[in-house]
Formats: C-alpha cells, structure tokens, sequence
C-alpha cells in the first residue's frame, strides 16, 4: 500500500531557530512530491518536487527531494511565528492523478 | 474571487440525517476531488472527477456519493450520517495530468451528534 510519513509529528522552536522537516515515501508509479502549508483552513501549496537533488526555494524556505532514498525535506530558516502551521507532505502518484498525504508535521514558533 | 469555494463552512447534523456539501472552482480545472481530514489531520482522498467523469472511488462507503452537474462543480452527497463521518471535507482541483498542485477550498467541518 502505498504510504507517507512524516517526522517529527510535532515541533516547538523559539524565532529565529531553523527547522527541518522530513517526509519518506513508499509508492508506486511516483510521478512528484508536493509540499504545502496548512494553518487554520485550507492546504496552500508550497513547493512541488521532481528531480533529484535540486533545491527550490522560496524566501526563508527551501526543499529537496533524493529519489533514490526516497524522502524529501522542508527547511525553514529564521523562523517566525507566522511559520507556525501543519506542513503536509503528499506524493502524486501516476495511477489516478491521486495525492497521498502525509500525517503533517505541526511546528510551533514561539516569540 | 475565491478560487475554490464550498459551502457550507460549518455543518452539525444529527445521525441519521442525509446532507449536501457544494463545491466551486473558477479555475477552469478540469479535475476535482474530494478529501476528507480527520481529527489527526490526515487527508485522504475519496474521489475524483475530471470533466464531470468519475476517476476515483477510495473504498469509501456507497452513503456518500458525490455528483458534478459540470466540471466546475462538485457536490458531495452524504446519506445516513454517523458519528464517523464527522470530519473536514476538503475540495480540490486541478489541471489533469502530471505535475499539477491541487488547489484546496476552506473546507467543510462536519460534526455529527
């Protein structure tokens, strides 16, 4: 069956501190990875990987996918406590242009 | 000009009871898809349309039955609610094929007493 998990399933972190967060997979048929960024309402979408070893990045956060060891991670630097949200990690896989999501990691940035 | 829209924000309904979700796109996606979040926050597909086409059915049960009158909309059906089914419904849509992030409405918070 096809799974994501993510960890840590939560994190607490004061502002300025860097985080990581990490996403393994184990799917079939995997076409992409996406990230997005859940607070109070709906996924918005951050970044969606497809190659190998190449970073994107956006402002303070950055992301990379090893398709060989199969897992991806999110780095935020310099955090704020606008960050604080759940970061859901999903896979598109080919059968059925479905995503399949993560638990999501819940990161807290305190002042 | 929200992009993807459903109504109704909050729903509390008792058991037993059948309810409607609507869901809107004005992206001119073809596809649409409905995922269902639980208390841990995790989203799992149910189905997916693309222009008005049934392409994924996840083993959810036949109470819930979704119909899309047009590929901008997709309406979520729910007969016979239990207390399981109490969860987020979220909207999504998308361009078919590779590649392509789904975009998400701001989601159904459905409790069931």
């Amino acid at each position: 069956e096809d799974k994501v998990v993510q960890s840590p399933l939560s994190l607490v972190v004061h502002e300025g501190d860097t985080v990581t967060l990490n996403c393994s997979y184990e799917v079939t048929n995997f076409r992409s990875l996406l990230w997005y960024k859940q607070e109070k309402k709906a996924p918005t979408f951050l970044f969606m990987l497809t190659s190998s070893g190449i970073e994107k990045k956006s402002g303070r956060l950055s992301s990379i996918l090893d398709k060989k060891e199969l897992f991806s991670i999110l780095n935020i630097t310099a955090t704020q406590t606008g960050d604080s949200a759940v970061y859901l990690c999903a896979v598109e896989v080919l059968s059925g242009d479905k995503l399949i999501f993560g638990t999501g990691t819940r990161l807290q940035v305190f002042p | 000009d929200t992009a993807v829209s459903q109504t109704p924000k909050y729903l509390v309904t008792q058991m037993g009871n059948d309810k409607s979700i609507k869901c809107e796109q004005n992206l001119g996606h073809d596809t649409m898809y409905w995922y269902k979040q639980d208390s841990k926050k995790f989203l799992k597909i149910m189905f997916s349309y693309n222009n008005k086409e049934l392409i994924i059915n996840e083993t959810v049960p036949n109470r819930f039955s979704p119909k899309s009158p047009d590929k901008a909309h997709l309406n979520l059906h729910i007969n016979s609610l239990e207390l399981g089914d109490s969860a987020v419904y979220f909207c999504a849509s998308s361009q078919p094929g590779p590649y392509t992030e789904a975009f998400f409405g701001q989601g159904t918070r459905l409790t069931v007493v």
